[in-house]
């Protein structure tokens, strides 16, 4: 099945340094991928959508010079964590729809990745 | 704006009890509802749902989706202590294909 690589799995970083999170698609070919955050005890939130050849989209609230999305290619988006504080730890992941095998295939979510910022 | 309420937020059982886990929605353009499964990380897929009134059925777990009172409900039957986890009900919207979560379920299987 559609299988969706997140990496790396977890980071420790100071505060004031960046952090780059890659989500791959291994067999198919994403135009699309999300980035969700989540916070202990809280549900997925939505941060951004990563497009393929062109900006992000971002949700409200979310800040795109804090948080910046790269989606070069149709199996790789990268999201970028800048100068990143204490507050920025989170659990962060990835998501990408398979739709050009099937139209209605469900979201398939990397292994998310566990920022912790010191 | 498109939103997910799951109740109850929390449910302790005991191992063989039955449990119905609640989802309903508000979305502008309904194309799916998903219901997935969260452990210690990220969340697995069960089902996804996009008629209603057709019952899906997976082992002990079972969905159904009812689009004219804009719910679904989640059961798992006989349940065990690796149940235990975090049950996310989300809604797609048809035309961002975004997915917008509920708060969650934690569900609390005791021997």
């Amino acid at each position: 099945g559609a299988v969706v690589s997140q990496h790396p799995s977890w980071v420790i970083c100071k505060s004031g340094t960046s952090v780059k999170i890659e989500c791959r698609s291994l067999d198919f070919q994403a135009t699309t991928m999300f980035w969700y955050r989540q916070f202990p005890k809280q549900s997925l939130m939505l941060m951004a959508t990563s497009n393929e050849g062109s900006k992000a989209t971002y949700e409200q609230g979310v800040e795109k010079d804090k948080f910046l999305i790269n989606h070069a290619s149709l199996t790789l988006s990268t999201l970028t964590v800048t100068s990143a504080h204490p507050e920025d730890s989170s659990f962060y992941i990835c998501s990408a729809p398979d739709r050009l095998s099937s139209y209605n295939s469900p979201l398939h979510f990397g292994n998310g990745t566990r920022l912790t910022v010191t | 704006e498109d939103k997910v309420v799951q109740s109850p937020l929390s449910l302790v059982v005991h191992e063989g009890d039955t449990v119905t886990l609640n989802c309903s929605y508000e979305v502008t353009n309904f194309r799916s509802l998903l219901w997935y499964k969260q452990e210690k990380k990220a969340p697995t897929f069960l089902f996804m749902l996009t008629s209603s009134g057709i019952e899906k059925k997976s082992g002990r777990l079972s969905s159904i989706l009812d689009k004219k009172e804009l719910f679904s409900i989640l059961n798992i039957t006989a349940t065990q202590t690796g149940d235990s986890a975090i049950y996310l009900c989300a809604v797609e919207d048809g035309g961002s294909e975004k997915l917008v979560f509920g708060k969650g379920t934690k569900l609390t299987v005791n021997p």
